[in-house]
């Protein structure tokens, strides 16, 4: 079965940081970009951040632009996100997502998404 | 306040054919591929549409999508209780250069 698995979710102050994991199991994305998106409690989808296939070209929403890093690691099939200087508005379920064509990275076609990573940003 | 405009309710009754709006502007739907998202409560979003119309392995006809212009579509026809879910339209924005959602449709079956 195809499938993401996040990890790395938590509780952290605000000005914390955390890194979140995305590990493919029964696909191989070296070929796709990979998206992360996240959805604030009770609120709607938000795309955060793209990595491309060879891992060399990155974007990032504005809101998090200078304070998240994706990055990838094609031999351990694992993309990952740095999050930091965390504010409150990033408390939010953050799930990583396959785009559906090989290479693309400025599509919003997600054919395969995690279960999602929660991070909670408290005092 | 989301760039793509869905309205936040919808409602039908078994059997019946519910169809919900997304709408957007000449620097995203116009000239972009849309992508529909089916999300349950506590769980991740699937793909139900792609590239406008396309369904994936798996997806009912029963669900079928259309664009015209700036604005774009979801039907569901013959309703089921299971169906019960969130609907999220997403296309790409030329002028924001990144992939934009809209707000969310949740549909309720009566």
């Amino acid at each position: 079965e195809e499938q993401l698995v996040e990890s790395g979710g938590g509780l952290v102050q605000p000005g914390g940081s955390l890194r979140l994991t995305c590990v493919a199991s029964g696909l191989s994305f070296s070929r796709y970009a990979v998206s992360w998106v996240r959805q604030a409690p009770g609120k709607g989808l938000e795309w955060v951040a793209v990595i491309s296939d060879s891992g060399t070209y990155t974007d990032y929403a504005d809101s998090v632009k200078g304070r998240f890093t994706i990055t990838r690691d094609k031999a351990k099939n694992t993309v990952y996100l740095q999050v930091g200087s965390l504010r409150a508005e990033d408390t939010a379920t953050y799930y990583c997502a396959k785009h559906g064509l090989p290479v693309t990275t400025d599509t919003v076609w997600l054919d395969t998404w995690g279960q999602g990573a929660q991070v909670t940003v408290s005092s | 306040q989301s760039v793509l405009t869905q309205p936040p309710s919808a409602s039908g009754t078994p059997g019946q054919q519910v169809t919900m709006s997304c709408s957007g502007s000449n620097s995203n739907i116009r000239n972009n591929y849309v992508y529909w998202y089916q999300q349950f409560p506590g769980t991740a979003p699937k793909l139900l549409i792609y590239k406008n119309n396309q369904r994936p392995s798996g997806v009912p006809d029963r669900f079928s999508g259309s664009k015209s212009d700036t604005s774009a579509s979801l039907a569901i026809s013959g309703l089921r209780s299971e169906d019960e879910a969130d609907y999220y339209c997403a296309t790409w924005d030329d002028s924001l250069r990144g992939p934009v959602f809209g707000g969310g449709t949740k549909l309720t079956v009566l």
